[in-house]
């Protein structure tokens, strides 16, 4: 139980154009999601909490206009990468909640590698 | 506020070794800590976690970490190493705050398992 996927895998897109990621939660529903980011051999930079129905919260330095969030219903995210640049290449991975007093947990993607050319 | 500390960025062990992956935390409240472990470019698979009752608690591949809450601690042991152990392992913490809970993650240790 408690599966993540993730959608694309990896893409490799121009400079100048968007890109969307989708996260799924597949068994179970997920009122909260997250959106990390990850550089090589560093730990996961949290970008910003997905809540199904209402905006997305962004952490501090990330651009809002930049990344766009959508929760649209309990079992899926949208990350849009707008008007990608080559510093935006990264690998970014989501993670839904299983929330709860004693199982408040998150379950992890498996990622999807943004190459911008 | 809270943070977790995994001092040293990498752990070398022989097969069929002991694994002792040392995490410290911070925190306020009451934590729920996490190990995951990321296979390289892939997710992050939990492989434990402790929220409430027993300390000592039993995870996926015979992984095993103990809270101790008079030592902020929370290390990850395996009794014997495998080579398909080797990845990069995670700490993290968590409060439950309800909506706004968040996880603080540790940078991060790679595990190389020798033959």
């Amino acid at each position: 139980g408690a599966v993540v996927s993730q959608h694309p895998s990896w893409v490799i897109c121009k400079s100048g154009t968007s890109v969307k990621i989708e996260c799924r939660s597949l068994d179970f529903q997920a009122t909260t999601m997250f959106w990390y980011r990850q550089f090589p051999k560093q730990s996961l930079m949290l970008m910003a909490t997905s809540n199904e129905g209402s905006k997305a919260t962004y952490e501090q330095g990330v651009e809002k206009d930049k990344f766009l969030i959508n929760h649209a219903s309990l079992t899926l995210s949208t990350l849009t990468v707008t008007s990608a640049h080559p510093e935006d290449s990264s690998f970014y991975i989501c993670s839904a909640r299983l929330a709860g007093v004693s199982t408040d947990t998150q379950y992890f993607g498996p990622g999807t590698r943004l190459t911008v050319l | 506020a809270q943070s977790v500390t995994q001092l040293g960025s990498h752990v070398s062990v022989s097969e069929g070794a002991l694994v002792l992956l040392r995490c410290n935390y911070s925190s306020s409240v009451p934590p729920y800590l996490f190990w995951y472990v990321q296979y390289p470019n892939q997710g992050l698979q939990l492989l434990l976690k402790y929220t409430t009752g027993a300390t000592l608690v039993k995870g996926i591949n015979g992984f095993e970490a103990e809270f101790k809450k008079s030592e902020t601690s929370f290390h990850l042991t395996k009794p014997s190493a495998h080579m398909s152990d080797a990845a990069e392992y995670f700490c993290a913490v968590s409060t439950y705050t309800g909506a706004n809970s968040k996880l603080t993650f540790g940078k991060g240790i790679t595990l190389s398992v020798r033959p």
